[in-house]
């Protein structure tokens, strides 16, 4: 059971540059969300989906868009790169079915280092 | 809004003592949930315990419990007995549950160092 998967892992872009964060679970769970986590700062919360074709922003939205076809995948792009979106970025699952932990315990990816020069 | 406050940036504690992390939360929605994840130095998140509001029972799970204090809108994250590989960062978070709100939010953090 592979759980999230986040790919790559490591990751330099030149300010303007395009690219997209891509993020596969197989647990068939139907929420979905990406953070970014910056020091001192804990983590943030960027765009979420509660199932395919659903998404909505989060607290930092800014610079980033996603999409969701599928319950598995749930992509992050980055537009047009820019040196504040240097970080760590993490995608998080988790499911809708049972209660307190069962369902509310959140699956993260291993996540992604990004450097925008 | 919900808000998730966590005062304490790093803390030292001796192998084998307990140590409590602070957590604090600010919420106006009766029903939610209260988490920690421990971070260690490579890096993945992993889910420790979780506490819900209306739970009659303060949350255990081996060495980690939750002392949650309702009134004073307190999570604190105990651990029993350290050990070196508790060594981490230390995250609370809260999501609200009323209305359908699927946001999680994070706290800044706490670093834990466990010395030998």
């Amino acid at each position: 059971n592979a759980g999230v998967t986040q790919t790559p892992k490591f990751q330099v872009l030149k300010t303007g540059q395009s690219m997209t964060l891509q993020c596969a679970q197989d647990m068939n769970h139907e929420y979905m969300s990406w953070y970014r986590q910056d020091p001192g700062m804990g983590l943030r919360l960027i765009h979420y989906s509660v199932g395919a074709g659903i998404t909505d922003q989060g607290e930092v939205p800014n610079g980033y868009n996603v999409s969701r076809s599928t319950t598995e995948d749930f992509p992050l792009r980055l537009l047009s790169a820019a040196p504040s979106q240097t970080s760590v970025y993490f995608c998080a699952s988790r499911g809708s079915t049972g209660s307190g932990a069962t369902n509310e315990k959140l699956f993260f990816g291993s996540g992604t280092q990004l450097s925008v020069l | 809004a919900q808000k998730i406050t966590q005062t304490q940036p790093g803390m030292f504690v001796q192998e084998k003592e307990a140590v409590t992390l602070d957590c604090t939360y600010d919420t106006s929605d009766p029903s939610y949930g209260l988490f920690w994840y421990k971070q260690p130095s490579s890096g993945e998140m992993i889910f420790l315990i979780y506490q819900g509001s209306y739970d009659q029972q303060n949350a255990t799970e081996g060495r980690y419990s939750l002392n949650f204090q309702k009134a004073r809108k307190s999570a604190n994250l105990v651990i029993s007995a350290s050990q070196l590989g508790d060594s981490a960062m230390y995250f609370c978070a809260m999501r609200e549950l009323g209305g359908g709100y699927q946001k999680v939010t994070f706290g800044t953090g706490t670093k834990l160092q466990v010395i030998p």
